[in-house]
């Protein structure tokens, strides 16, 4: 079945610092994926998507490229903000199945 | 802006009794899902609903969960009788099918 493994965390960055989180994925077919971000006490949004082979996802200075031949989609940004910190899940939605399967999460912290 | 609305926020049972979550989704969208975070973890769906019409229960425990959309516009999802793993954050989303899901804030469940 389809499956994402998320870095895992937590992580504690400086502000202003960069930032990866590695994401990896199996899964039959084609799937789109995604970068949810739940802050404290809040549901999952949307931070950003990519549906094809080396599309990049971008949104608030996240990046993530879709990487099909190391099924990767790892998230970065070049400078974070104490805004920043939150719980990041990667998740995928493969062709006709609307179905999102999500990693565990990663956890951020920035201190300022 | 329109946002997926749920209640109660918290949730606290004792085991072998019910609980009642409510989600009302975005107006206009019909597709409607329920997924369930367990603290650590990434959601999981157990319910998918079009409209009225379940299209993907196969991850809900059927022998207590029970789910309904009845006119296709709002959703019920009920536990009876709850257990101890059943404690877990209960997400509510909702899209225009297939497309983007917009999340609701969740209801945290707890079972002494």
């Amino acid at each position: 079945g389809d499956s994402v493994t998320q870095m895992e965390g937590p992580v504690t960055l400086s502000e202003e610092a960069f930032l990866t989180i590695n994401c990896t994925y199996t899964a039959t077919g084609y799937p789109s994926l995604f970068w949810y971000v739940q802050y404290p006490g809040e549901g999952l949004q949307l931070l950003l998507k990519a549906t094809k082979a080396d599309d990049k996802g971008s949104n608030k200075g996240f990046e993530a490229t879709y990487r099909k031949e190391t099924t990767s989609f790892h998230l970065e940004k070049g400078s974070v903000q104490v805004s920043d910190s939150a719980v990041y899940f990667c998740a995928l939605a493969n062709f006709g199945n609307e179905k999102l399967t999500f990693g565990t999460g990663t956890r951020l912290t920035i201190i300022p | 802006e329109a946002e997926v609305a749920q209640s109660p926020r918290y949730k606290i049972t004792e085991k072998s009794q019910a609980v009642a979550f409510w989600c009302d989704p975005i107006s206009g969208h019909a597709t409607l899902y329920w997924y369930r975070q367990i603290l650590g973890q990434g959601p999981e769906l157990l319910v998918q609903f079009q409209d009225e019409s379940v299209v993907d229960d196969s991850q809900l425990p059927k022998d207590r969960f029970s789910a309904e959309r009845l006119k296709g516009v709002d959703s019920t999802l009920k536990i009876q009788p709850a257990e101890l793993g059943d404690s877990a954050m209960y997400l509510c989303a909702s899209s225009p099918s297939g497309d983007e899901q917009f999340f609701g804030p969740g209801t945290r469940l707890t079972v002494l």
